[in-house]
Parts: structure tokens; sequence; C-alpha cells
């Protein structure tokens, strides 16, 4: 079992909607990130968190430590949007970062 | 601007050859990385650096080497005895983000290929 699990997968949407991608981990951590990849590969970090909620424009994050449980929801979704979202785990045993698996969104006009 | 920046962007390793991938990074970042990426899988950690001339394997080290004589650089060579080096390579430096905590940065990538 991954150490980082990311729900769902894969994901299309029509503009506009209201998306959520899930993140749950199985170990201790003292950050939770949120990347966003787009296609060509280029990575960019979208919020880091240790606890509560953070937002940023449309995007919205949120980190329940006690369940390991993270969100990532983007309000009025736009197709440039489309890309893959990462969730990744900052270990406190190990000092690494620990990837999910991404989750592709494509949200079509 | 401040950044990372990886070279070259797509990458053909002949058979039994060894290639190197460059990271450049001006953020002032002691902490390095380097990541593998393989289509479903998440990035798998190669090798990183704390500091200046001081490296680690990661996950999956075996036919990969690093040096880090400077710290904008982090060089990485794919050798010969790596039997499957195709995948998308991501170079990481991490420092403090804006609002505290250590952030990791990105760059664009090295797409490596086998002919």
């Amino acid at each position: 079992k991954n150490e980082v699990e990311q729900s769902p997968q894969n994901l299309t949407a029509q503009e506009g909607e209201f998306i959520t991608i899930n993140c749950s981990y199985s170990v201790g951590i003292s950050a939770l990130h949120w990347l966003q990849q787009h296609p060509g590969g280029g990575i960019v970090s979208l919020f880091m968190l240790s606890s509560g909620k953070k937002k940023h424009g449309r995007l919205i994050a949120t980190i329940n430590i006690q369940e390991k449980h993270s969100s990532l929801h983007i309000t009025a979704s736009h197709p440039r949007d489309s890309a893959v979202y990462i969730c990744a785990v900052f270990s406190y045993n190990t000092d690494k970062l620990i990837f999910g698996t991404g989750t592709r969104l494509q949200v079509f006009p | 601007d401040g950044g990372i920046t990886q070279s070259p962007k797509y990458l053909f390793r002949k058979e039994g050859q060894n290639v190197t991938l460059s990271c450049e990074q001006n953020l002032n970042h002691d902490a390095m990385y380097w990541y593998r990426q393989d289509p479903g899988q998440g990035l798998r950690l190669i090798y990183y650096s704390q500091i200046v001339n001081d490296f680690q394997k990661g996950d999956i080290a075996e036919g990969y080497s690093v040096s880090r004589e400077k710290k904008e650089s982090f060089p990485l060579t794919v050798t010969s005895a790596q039997k499957n080096p195709t995948a998308f390579y991501l170079c990481a430096s991490s420092g403090p983000g804006v609002q505290g905590g250590n952030i990791q940065y990105f760059g664009a990538g090295t797409r490596l290929s086998v002919l």
C-alpha cells in the first residue's frame, strides 16, 4: 500500500464546476504539499500546509492532521486548470518528500 | 528571476553510454534533489544533497551518480548500469517558503529516452 494515496486518479469536469481532489497518507508528517504538473512536465508548488486551510485565488487546500487527510478544491474550474495535481508529504521520520501518483484533471469548456 | 534550470529538455541515450543531466539553481538553496517520474507512478527520489560536497542515496540510486561541487549545481549522470533509464527526470531544491517552513521548487524536467 502506498504511503500517500490520491483519489480520484482521473477527473473530468465542465467549466465552472467545483472540483475536489483528495489525499490520504499513513506516515507522520511535518508538512503536506499540493503540486501542479502541466503537460510538458514542469511542476509548480501550489500550497504547503501543516494545519488548517489555505486559499489562493480559486484554489483552497485543507488538511486534517488527526485523520491524515487533505483536500484540494478548485472553485469555478477553467480549462487552464487542466493538469496533474500531486499530493506530497514531508515525512519527519525520513526528512524526505513522499509523493502520491497524482490526479489527472481535464476541464472542458 | 530566481529558479531552477534543467537542461537539456530532451535527451537521447545510446546503449552503453553515460549521459549527464544538468541542474542549476540561483535560489541560494542548500538542499537539492533528483527525482525520477515514470508513467502511473509517483516521483521517486534518486539522490539528494543537503550541502556542498555531500550527497546521499535516495530510494532508487542504482545506476546513477551525482556530484555537488558548487552550491548552485547538482548534475545527475545516468550510467550504463541503469538498465531502464527512459523516464522524466526532475531536479528540485528546497528553501524557506513565503509563509514559513521549507518548500520544494522544481525545474522543468528532462525527458530521457533510449535509442
